[in-house]
């Protein structure tokens, strides 16, 4: 597609559900990232696929959290029995290059906005 | 510990007033630099990439530059729909590392 796209756009849940969050990368992207962006922080790095395969899950904050890739294209993000803490916007990046090259911009999508009540 | 931290939070400028916003980094490895614009509600959009020291790239009112240290965005006579908050990223081997971002309002 022409951008990244994210959904839903919103989602509300209660606190103990569990929740999936799409990301559909820029056709061809090779590299994927996701990020979570809480009221008045920065993006704190989450997961990172090259393809297929996590390379660094190292910023999954716990094991309720988990992410998977498939055909190298969409990626779903899952948490398990949420918590309030998790509220937060998610952000998912592709690039057309891993980082280890240092080259190219990242496009974001516009994210997911999740609220733990 | 890799780190990026942006100075000031927050800015409030006139229209036409030129400043600086600043992005101080400690990675090691450092690939790249990198400045998005983020409107409310928005994924970052990119801006620049910067990848040595020296270097500097300009788009429209803005600039960004670096050194070995720091990376600065200047802004040169802002208009009212500069306002957004400007975040910097470090890459390192594998992911980009955020500062928390500066809030730039920018009155009439």
């Amino acid at each position: 597609g022409a951008g990244v796209s994210q959904s839903p756009s919103n989602k509300v849940t209660e606190k103990g559900k569990d929740v999936e969050l799409r990301c559909d990368p820029i056709s061809g992207h090779t590299a994927l990232y996701w990020y979570r962006q809480s009221l008045g922080q920065g993006l704190e790095f989450l997961i990172y696929f090259q393809g297929n395969s996590a390379p660094d899950k190292s910023g999954l904050p716990s094991d309720r959290f988990s992410a998977e890739r498939t055909g190298g294209s969409v990626s779903t993000l899952t948490i398990q029995r949420t918590q309030q803490e998790d509220s937060a916007v998610y952000l998912c990046a592709s690039s057309s290059t891993s980082t280890n090259r240092g080259t190219g911009g990242y496009t974001f999508g516009s994210g997911t906005r999740l609220t733990v009540v | 510990e890799d780190q990026v931290t942006q100075s000031p939070e927050a800015l409030r400028l006139q229209e036409g007033e030129s400043s600086s916003l600043n992005c101080s980094y400690t990675v090691s490895g450092l690939r790249g630099l990198f400045w998005y614009r983020q409107d409310p509600g928005k994924g970052p959009e990119f801006l620049f990439t910067l990848y040595s020291a020296g270097e500097e790239k300009e788009k429209e009112r803005l600039k960004a530059t670096l050194t070995k240290k720091e990376s600065f965005l200047h802004i040169t006579a802002p208009k009212p729909e500069d306002s957004a908050t400007y975040l910097c990223a470090a890459v390192n081997t594998d992911k980009l590392i955020f500062g928390t971002g500066t809030r730039l309002q920018v009155f009439p």
